[in-house]
């Protein structure tokens, strides 16, 4: 049973460039959160989807903006990047129910250069 | 919105000596999760709580949730080097907030 994946592992753009990443939830979820993590510091809730849908969104600009397909896979889009989008960004999965947990993917590490 | 603060950032300590980390919301909260991030790793759940004022053991690791629901702490008891990571918390209402995190060193 494959847990959440993440790509790619890393990625290297230049500032003003688009960047793409894909998460795979956990079989068995149905919603997709995405969090940034800065070097250091704690994980940033960036927003979650759910039924296809996003459903919170924490206070990060409308550059940033996601998907999520019918199979729960969901993307994560940054448009005009800026050297402080440097960061590892983290997907989790979980059931769709406020008490339950959240299972992590490995990440992708964006470096913007 | 909500805030979740977590103390202290780091915590360096002795194997077989004891550590705490306290963690404090700006809101009342549905319920609180930990989580653990070995370095290099990415968070890894470890427990919730949802009553005010419970209390959860797993080994040496105590877990409480404070009465008003708007704080709470974890404890290890003896660590051990396995112990090493950054212990984060984070608190539920419509969505997962975590605080910055206690990163817990130990020296054998």
């Amino acid at each position: 049973d494959a847990g959440v994946t993440q790509s790619p592992t890393h990625l290297i753009k230049t500032r003003g460039q688009q960047v793409t990443l894909r998460c795979s939830p956990k079989s068995g979820h149905d919603t997709v959160s995405w969090y940034q993590q800065a070097l250091g510091q704690g994980p940033q809730f960036i927003f979650q989807y759910y039924e296809e849908e996003e459903r919170q969104r924490g206070n990060f600009p409308d550059r940033f903006s996601g998907h999520q397909f019918p199979n729960y896979s969901s993307e994560l889009n940054v448009n005009a990047l800026l050297l402080g989008d440097s960061a590892l960004y983290l997907c989790a999965s979980k059931v769709r129910s406020d008490n339950s947990p959240l299972h992590f993917g490995n990440g992708t590490r964006l470096t913007v250069t | 919105g909500q805030q979740v603060m977590q103390i202290p950032q780091y915590q360096h300590v002795q194997e077989g000596e004891d550590f705490t980390t306290y963690c404090n919301s700006s809101t009342t909260l549905s319920n609180i999760q930990w989580y653990k991030q070995r370095p290099g790793g990415h968070p890894v759940f470890l427990i919730q709580l949802v009553k005010s004022g419970e209390v959860k053991k797993q080994k040496r690791l105590t877990f409480q949730f404070g009465e008003a629901k708007k704080n709470s702490s974890l404890h290890i008891t003896a660590t051990q080097t396995t112990d090493v990571g950054t212990y984060f918390c984070a608190g539920a209402n419509n969505d997962m907030r975590f605080g910055a995190g206690t990163r817990l060193t130990v020296k054998p």
